[in-house]
C-alpha cells in the first residue's frame, strides 16, 4: 500500500487554465504538505495543514488554494495556470506538534505548462 | 523561508572513499534536522535524522550536529556508485515545517 498518493503523475497542460492535483495518505499522519521542486532541485514549502486547517502559506501566489477536506487528503487548485508553475510538485505527510518525526513524500506531480 | 544552505555541488568522489557533505541552518530554535537522498525522477526519502548534539551512525552514514554553530553534516563511508544522488538537509522547528536546502549532488565514480 502506498503511504502517500499523489494524482496524476505528469500533467500537461496550457497557459491560462485550470488544473488539480490530488493528494492522500494512509498513515494516520494529521499534519500535510505541498512543495514545490523547480530544476535546480530546490524544494520550497508552499502550503502546511495540521488537521485541516493551514498552519503555513508561504508567500504562495493566491491563484494556488489548497483544500484538506478532511486530515487524509489535501489537494492543491491552481488557477489561471503560468509557465513559471511548470515544476514538480510534491506532497507529504508527518505526525505533526512532534519534533522527532519524519516527512513522507508522494511520487511527484511534474507540472508542464505550455 | 527559514534558511538552510548547502553547497550545491556537484561533489564527485571515487567509488570506497568518503562523501562529505554540510548543511547550516539561519534559525536557532530549530530542533530536528534530517538527511534525505533524491535519486533522478524520484521524491526524496529520508536516510538519517539527529536531534542531539554529536554523531549518530547507521551503517555506512553518519550524522553530525552542532546546535552551537548551526551546523549539520552526513558523511558517507565506502562510497558506492548507488550512492549517486542529490542529498537534501532539512530542518524541523516545531513539528509542522519542514524546509528544505537547495541540496548537493554526488557522484560516486566507478
Amino acid at each position: 500500500d502506498t503511504a502517500v498518493s499523489q494524482t496524476p503523475k505528469y500533467l500537461v497542460t496550457q497557459m491560462g487554465n485550470d488544473k488539480s492535483i490530488k493528494c492522500e495518505q494512509n498513515l494516520g499522519h494529521d499534519t500535510m504538505y505541498w512543495y514545490k521542486q523547480d530544476s535546480k532541485k530546490f524544494l520550497k514549502i508552499m502550503f502546511s495543514y495540521n488537521n485541516k486547517e493551514l498552519i503555513i502559506n508561504e508567500t504562495v501566489p493566491n491563484r494556488f488554494s489548497p483544500k484538506s477536506p478532511d486530515k487524509a487528503h489535501l489537494n492543491l487548485h491552481i488557477n489561471s495556470l503560468e509557465l513559471g508553475d511548470s515544476a514538480v510538485y510534491f506532497c507529504a505527510s508527518s505526525q505533526g506538534q512532534v519534533l522527532n518525526t519524519e516527512a513522507f513524500f508522494g511520487q511527484g506531480t511534474r507540472l508542464t505548462v505550455v | 523561508q527559514k534558511e538552510v544552505e548547502q553547497n550545491s555541488g556537484p561533489l564527485s568522489v571515487p567509488e570506497g572513499a568518503i562523501a562529505s557533505l554540510n548543511c547550516t541552518y539561519s534559525d536557532r530554535v530549530s530542533q530536528s534536522f534530517f538527511w534525505y537522498r533524491q535519486y533522478s525522477g524520484k521524491s526524496p526519502e529520508l536516510i538519517m535524522s539527529i536531534y542531539s548534539n554529536g554523531d549518530k551512525e547507521d551503517g555506512r552514514f553518519t550524522a553530525q550536529l552542532n546546535k552551537a554553530s548551526q551546523y549539520v553534516s552526513l558523511l558517507i563511508r565506502d562510497s558506492q556508485p548507488s550512492d549517486s544522488a542529490t542529498y537534501l538537509c532539512a530542518v524541523n522547528n516545531d513539528g509542522n515545517q519542514f524546509y528544505f536546502g537547495t541540496g548537493t549532488s554526488l557522484t560516486v565514480i566507478p
